[in-house]
């Protein structure tokens, strides 16, 4: 298996612009999670799926943040409009069910807002 | 909301010494991991805590869960510039399924 797979590795856009991250997960799991990691604030959970359902979107920071998981092999997070302050790095991690199972992670998309 | 607090943010170490680092909260976790990132990639899987008292051993690297289950450390025995990396502790809740990240330890060894 290839690995929780996620696009662009890196993103440069200028504030205002619409950014749209993407995510594969890994073939199985049941469960995706978007994360962003800062120096300020470390690894924040931003929102997870279960079997393609949003379950938990309170770490979602606001209406500008949207994503969606369209089908078990796929998922977005969209950012509109942008602002510098959205810059870090954004993470998708998969998993499968049950207790205490470890968490894929993807290799990150770095987003640079100007 | 569960909080997990790491220490020492930053360690700089030379080759050969021991080091502990340690993960607090005063929230009870069903299960604690930790994971390892290095720069350009996503954290990666080191051990999985689920018993209070619980001590587990990957070769250089010893975890021990606290017997309350609201804490954990990671003692490094003569660390390796390989060991270089951000750690990260994560307590999974009694609802499941959601990690609680703590904040990282920045480890340096160098040669």
């Amino acid at each position: 298996d290839a690995g929780v797979i996620q696009s662009p590795r890196h993103e440069v856009t200028e504030m205002g612009q619409e950014v749209t991250l993407r995510c594969k997960p890994i073939s199985g799991h049941d469960y995706l999670f978007w994360y962003r990691q800062t120096m300020m604030r470390g690894l924040e959970l931003l929102i997870y799926f279960n079997n393609n359902v949003p379950i938990d979107d309170s770490g979602m920071p606001e209406d500008r943040f949207s994503a969606k998981m369209p089908n078990a092999s796929f998922s977005t997070l969209k950012i509109q409009p942008s602002e510098p302050r959205d810059s870090a790095v954004y993470f998708c991690a998969s998993r499968y069910g049950g207790n205490y199972n470890e968490q894929f992670f993807g290799p990150g998309t770095r987003l640079t807002v100007l | 909301t569960q909080l997990l607090e790491q220490s020492p943010q930053f360690l700089s170490i030379q080759e050969g010494e021991n080091l502990t680092v340690y993960c607090n909260s005063s929230s009870v976790f069903s299960s604690l991991q930790w994971y390892r990132q290095e720069p350009g990639e996503g954290p990666v899987l080191l051990v999985t805590v689920v018993t209070g008292g619980e001590v587990k051993k990957l070769k250089r690297l010893t975890f021990q869960f606290g017997d309350a289950r609201k804490d954990s450390s990671l003692h490094i025995t003569a660390a390796q510039p390989g060991d270089t990396g951000l750690y990260l502790c994560a307590g999974e809740g009694n609802a499941g399924n959601m990690l609680t990240f703590g904040g990282g330890t920045r480890l340096m060894v160098k040669p």
